[in-house]
């Protein structure tokens, strides 16, 4: 079983729809967990950490799931912009220190917004 | 404007050279990471470093080579005992708001 896994896509949905994918981590002791972005050929960002209690940031939710060890990415009224790769980072090292993020991350999910 | 710098983007060698990549930050942090990245695959930490003078192995650190003389830099060398060096590589950095990496724009490393 991979360590974090994702569904690569590619998923092609029309503008303005809502769409979710999610990702499962291996490691139950896992600490932190993110969704990054990453746009054709450019370097990854974070799009937004995943709390415990859910999280929300505009149009994106992101919930965290520990009994079943995964966690979501919600997009609402999808745009044209959000078509990117969307990564699953996790921190699965239980004792983790301040500077010391070993990540792992997901092999990514396309998304294309379809106008 | 802070950030972190690669260079170059693209970067062609023969099969058998040493290559260097640069990665370079003025963001103050303290730890550094390079990654690799392959079609199809997450990415990989082949070295990361928590402070000057001082790194680590990552998960496939065979065939590459760093070294940390100063905070701001940490540069990344692809040796000819790297079997498939042809990748993408990202430099990263960890500052005050801990689990945040920042990603550099990438080099493009194609051996031939």
């Amino acid at each position: 079983r991979k360590e974090v896994e994702q569904d690569p896509g590619p998923f092609n949905v029309p503008e303005g729809a809502t769409v979710a994918f999610n990702c499962t981590y291996s490691n139950s002791a896992s600490q932190s967990f993110f969704w990054y972005r990453q746009d054709c050929r450019k370097e990854p960002k974070l799009l937004m950490s995943v709390y415990s209690s859910g999280n929300e940031d505009g149009r994106f939710t992101a919930q965290l799931n520990r009994a079943s060890q995964y966690i979501s990415l919600l997009i609402r009224d999808s745009k044209l912009s959000d078509s990117a790769t969307y990564l699953c980072v996790v921190n699965m090292d239980p004792i983790s220190n301040f500077g010391n993020e070993k990540l792992t991350f997901g092999t990514g999910t396309r998304l294309t917004i379809i106008p | 404007d802070g950030g972190i710098t690669q260079s170059p983007k693209y970067l062609f060698r023969k099969e058998g050279q040493n290559v260097t990549l640069s990665c370079e930050q003025n963001l103050n942090h303290d730890a550094m990471y390079w990654y690799r990245q392959d079609p199809g695959q997450g990415l990989r930490l082949i070295y990361y470093s928590q402070i000057v003078n001082d790194f680590q192995k990552g998960d496939i650190a065979e065939g590459y080579s760093v070294s940390r003389e100063k905070k701001e830099s940490f540069p990344l060398t692809v040796t000819s005992a790297q079997k498939n060096p042809t990748a993408f590589y990202l430099c990263a950095s960890t500052g005050d708001r801990g689990y945040e990496q920042y990603f550099g724009p990438g080099t493009r490393l194609t051996v031939t």
